[in-house]
């Protein structure tokens, strides 16, 4: 099993392009999510998606979209990127279960600028 | 809100000593807790969980955590450290039946050979 990957590993943007970062999971979990990571900041959501067709927001949504068209994909999208989403940022899944506790497998990162 | 509190940025510690890094949390009802470890250039990866039962959880390379209710705490531990130790702990926290981690900010773990 590949666990989690993520597409690109790393991209320098300029301000107001737009792309897609690609997270795939081989695990059959139905959790995914997105997280940022900034210096002094841990670990900070952007959106998750609880089973496939849906998204919800997290701590920090503004600026991102995400969609998860099939179980194992979830993709986070910058339509106009900024300096401020210079980060960076982690997949991660889990399996269901009714009280979930079940840990998160996170990927390996992509590390954005946007200068 | 669920949240947590890593109350020391670094922790320094000499290789074989006694190595202990904080967390407190925040939680409406019952916790679920958890640590993860984060090696340079690296993802987050699992150490171990708390769900109920035994207040000492044990998890992988020799760490170990402690719950405690009464002071909201869940401090991890290692009776001895390595220098391979030396990496960023994370403690984070669910309430039940929330979809959602509430990580804090990280400690940064130095092991001094």
């Amino acid at each position: 099993n590949a666990g989690v990957t993520q597409t690109p590993k790393f991209r320098v943007l300029k301000t107001g392009q737009s792309m897609t970062l690609l997270c795939a999971q081989d695990m059959n979990h139905e959790y995914m999510y997105w997280y940022r990571q900034d210096p002094g900041m841990g670990l900070r959501l952007i959106h998750y998606s609880v089973g496939e067709g849906t998204t919800a927001k997290g701590e920090v949504p503004d600026g991102y979209n995400v969609s998860r068209l099939k179980k194992q994909n979830f993709l986070l999208g910058l339509e106009s990127a900024a300096p401020s989403q210079t980060s960076v940022y982690f997949c991660a899944s889990s399996s269901w279960t009714s009280g979930g506790y079940n840990e998160q497998f996170f990927g390996p990162g992509t590390r954005l600028t946007v200068l | 809100a669920q949240s947590v509190a890593q109350p020391e940025d670094q922790v320094n510690v000499a290789e074989g000593n006694p190595l202990t890094v904080k967390c407190t949390y925040s939680v409406s009802g019952n916790p679920y807790l958890f640590w993860y470890v984060q090696y340079p250039n690296r993802g987050l990866q699992f150490l171990l969980k708390y769900i109920t039962g035994d207040n000492l959880v044990k998890g992988s390379y020799g760490f170990e955590a402690e719950f405690n209710k009464s002071q909201t705490s869940f401090h991890l531990k290692k009776p001895s450290a390595l220098v391979s130790d030396s990496a960023l702990y994370f403690c984070a926290v669910r309430d039940y039946g929330n979809n959602r981690l509430a990580f804090g900010k990280g400690n940064q773990v130095v092991v001094i050979p």
